[in-house]
């Protein structure tokens, strides 16, 4: 059975600092792909990043970077210089094969991002 | 493209009622989920479609949940009866599965709250 494990449930830091959430996985398959989602304080679910098992290439996207490690099943989100609109909660999901074109997601609990002006 | 579109937004029934939620996929998506998110037990997969047909529905908690597809463009989630504890957030999301796959767009969900 697949599992993503969030052990941060609350982060707060002040504005402009950096900020790392951690995101840890378990699953059988050699094929994965991992997400990262963002739900802002309106609710919606925002696609950030996906990643499939075969691609250990870490990824940055202007403030954002994701650092994915296979040998301690990791896929690490840090915010560079954060900003108050950061503030959400942001999930960690696998997908077993299908890439979550077929299969479904599964998601961590989440961590909230509290980023104080 | 006008993304995932769920209705109602927000839907309050009282106990015993039948509540039907539903979802238009985005065009030419060929998976559609069903999730739920609460508090206690976070975003948990519902169930599943590809190409209308329903794959896995392990996730659905009683048979007093059902989901439908009729067609490509629409889907519903039925809950008969609900009770209190069905109250939560549901999300529908679609994809494009196969060789061109993709991520997962999710709607903006429905707040449902049985009372």
């Amino acid at each position: 059975a697949q599992k993503v494990t969030q052990a941060q449930t609350e982060i707060s830091v002040v504005e402009k600092e950096d900020v790392t959430l951690d995101c840890v996985y378990e699953t059988r398959d050699t094929t994965y792909y991992l997400f990262w989602y963002k739900q802002p304080p309106s609710g919606e679910l925002v696609f950030l990043i996906r990643r499939n098992s075969f691609d250990e290439q870490n990824e940055i996207s202007g403030r954002y970077s994701w650092n994915f490690q296979k040998s301690t099943s990791s896929f690490n989100f840090t915010i560079t210089a954060s900003q108050v609109v950061d503030s959400a909660v942001y999930f960690c999901a696998l997908s077993e094969e299908s890439g979550g074109g077929a299969d479904g997601l599964t998601f961590g609990k989440g961590t909230h991002l509290i980023i104080q002006p | 493209d006008a993304g995932v579109i769920q209705s109602p937004r927000h839907e309050v029934t009282e106990m015993g009622q039948e509540v039907t939620l539903r979802c238009k996929p985005i065009s030419g998506h060929n998976s559609l989920f069903w999730y739920r998110q609460t508090m206690m037990r976070g975003l948990e997969l519902l169930i599943y479609f590809n190409n209308n047909v329903p794959i896995d529905d392990s996730g659905m908690p009683e048979d007093r949940f059902s989901a439908k597809m009729p067609n490509a463009s629409f889907s519903t989630l039925k809950i008969q009866p609900s009770e209190p504890r069905d109250s939560a957030v549901y999300f529908c999301a679609s994809s494009l599965a196969g060789h061109q796959n993709t991520e997962a767009f999710f709607g903006q969900g429905t707040r449902l709250t049985v009372v």
